[in-house]
């Protein structure tokens, strides 16, 4: 069974602070990474692709990638209550037909 | 921008109706998924669809099944709906391919059922 782990949280940090969201995956074969946000209530928004080691950045998002590791990673730059939602990691499934596999999510709250 | 909709934000049924969610997408895409969201056990695929007509399983098909006869829709079906398949209901799209991009999933905006 494929595996994404992540922290349920919250993660709590204030407002103006990096954000820091981990996640761990099993499938050695993966090669595609994305980070997903969800508000209450909505459907997960895609925020990040990554699918190379190192970083990548898009504004104040920059999603980290070790595939040694089997590590990714996002962090949130100069975080925002507007921030405040749950992450969602997804890796893609070796075994083909583009399947993605989801973490749990971490929820995130930026405080003012 | 990728579009994907689905027929009804809310529904409440039965317990024992048959159910039809919708999903259109407006991308070309070739591949169409089915989740539901449950609290504390994330998203779960239910089946997926790769072509049309072609259609795989996924982690829990048990109690649904699905049709897609043209590209851009697909159904996700309850036989015979029952109170433990009360959810959020979620419909995505992708291309299809090893390139990087192409299974990036875009999702539509959900639709919550209750099952009474």
């Amino acid at each position: 069974q494929k595996e994404v782990e992540q922290n349920s949280g919250p993660l709590s940090v204030p407002e103006g602070a990096i954000a820091s969201l981990n996640c761990t995956y099993s499938d050695r074969g993966s090669q595609s990474f994305f980070w997903y946000r969800q508000y209450s209530g909505k459907s997960p928004e895609l925020i990040m692709s990554i699918y190379s080691n190192g970083d990548k950045e898009d504004g104040r998002f920059t999603a980290q990638l070790n595939k040694a590791s089997q590590y990714v990673s996002l962090l949130i730059r100069d975080s925002q209550p507007s921030d405040s939602a749950t992450y969602l990691c997804a890796v893609g499934f070796s075994g083909g037909y583009n399947k993605l596999i989801f973490g749990a999510g971490t929820r995130l709250a930026v405080h003012p | 921008d990728v579009k994907v909709t689905q027929s009804s934000r809310y529904l409440v049924k039965r317990t024992g109706e048959k159910v039809f969610l919708e999903c259109v997408q407006d991308m070309d895409h070739e591949n169409m998924f089915w989740y539901r969201q449950d609290p504390g056990l994330g998203l779960r695929l239910i089946y997926f669809s790769y072509d049309v007509k072609m259609k795989e399983k996924g982690d829990i098909p048990e109690g649904y099944s699905v049709s897609r006869e043209k590209k851009e829709r697909f159904s996700l079906i309850l036989e015979s709906a029952s109170t433990n398949q009360t959810s959020m209901y979620l419909c995505a799209s992708s291309l299809s391919g090893r390139e990087a991009g192409r299974d990036e999933q875009f999702f539509g905006p959900g639709t919550r059922l209750t099952v009474l």
